[in-house]
């Protein structure tokens, strides 16, 4: 398997534009998570998704994000106006239903917004 | 609020040494511990896992788990200078219909020769 895909693996942009960060879980996974990673707060959940329906966003910072899963292999993390504080990896993973689960991560998406 | 905290280091030990990292969870209910080893730039990536209390051994990693302590520990032995990265605990509290893991902040290991 490929494992989890996600695109772009580098970004720079302005402060005030808008960011998508896309993820291709593994297929056949019932669960996609949307991460970020700072030094500062380390490994954060910001949202997740069972069976492409979000089931709990309360880690999303604040109304510029949004996260949409339209089908079981696609998802993204959008990110509307940025700001320089949204500098992070936003990881996206994966895995199957279940409390044993391993989670499988993507390499990440390196965000940094200037 | 579930959490799991890790000593952030760094670790430093000498090349052949054993490496003891260790992790402390707040929700007595957890049910399944993972530990995952992350190289700088890199993402995360399970190198263990426990359910049981006791000792669970892998080669030269051996994850420990007492449940009446709430503490889970990860061993490893002789350990390499590629062995240097940053490891994560993550806990999967498995209560109130939960099944997602937290993770602690992370133990920098520096493993030098």
């Amino acid at each position: 398997d490929a494992g989890v895909i996600q695109s772009p693996r580098h970004e720079v942009t302005e402060m005030g534009q808008e960011v998508t960060l896309r993820c291709k879980p593994i297929s056949g996974h019932d669960y996609l998570f949307w991460y970020r990673q700072t030094m500062m707060r380390g490994l954060e959940l910001l949202i997740y998704f069972n069976n492409n329906v979000p089931i709990d966003d309360s880690g999303m910072p604040e109304d510029r994000f949004s996260a949409k899963m339209p089908n079981a292999s696609f998802s993204t993390l959008k990110i509307q106006p940025s700001e320089p504080r949204d500098s992070a990896v936003y990881f996206c993973a994966s895995s199957l239903a279940g409390y044993r689960d391993t989670i499988y991560f993507g390499e990440g998406s390196w965000l940094t917004v200037v | 609020q579930k959490e799991v905290e890790q000593n952030s280091g760094p670790l430093s030990v000498p090349e052949g040494a054993i490496a003891s990292l260790n992790c402390t969870y707040s929700d007595r209910g957890s049910q399944s511990f993972f530990w995952y080893r992350q190289y700088s730039g890199k993402s995360p990536e399970l190198i263990m896992f426990i359910y049981s209390n006791g000792d669970k051994e892998d080669g030269r990693f051996t994850a420990q788990l007492n449940k009446a302590s709430q503490y889970v520990s990860l061993l490893i032995r002789d350990s390499q200078p590629s062995d240097s990265a940053t490891y994560l605990c993550a806990v999967n509290p498995a209560s109130g219909g939960s099944y997602i893991p937290t993770f602690g902040r992370g133990t920098s290991l520096i493993v030098h020769p």
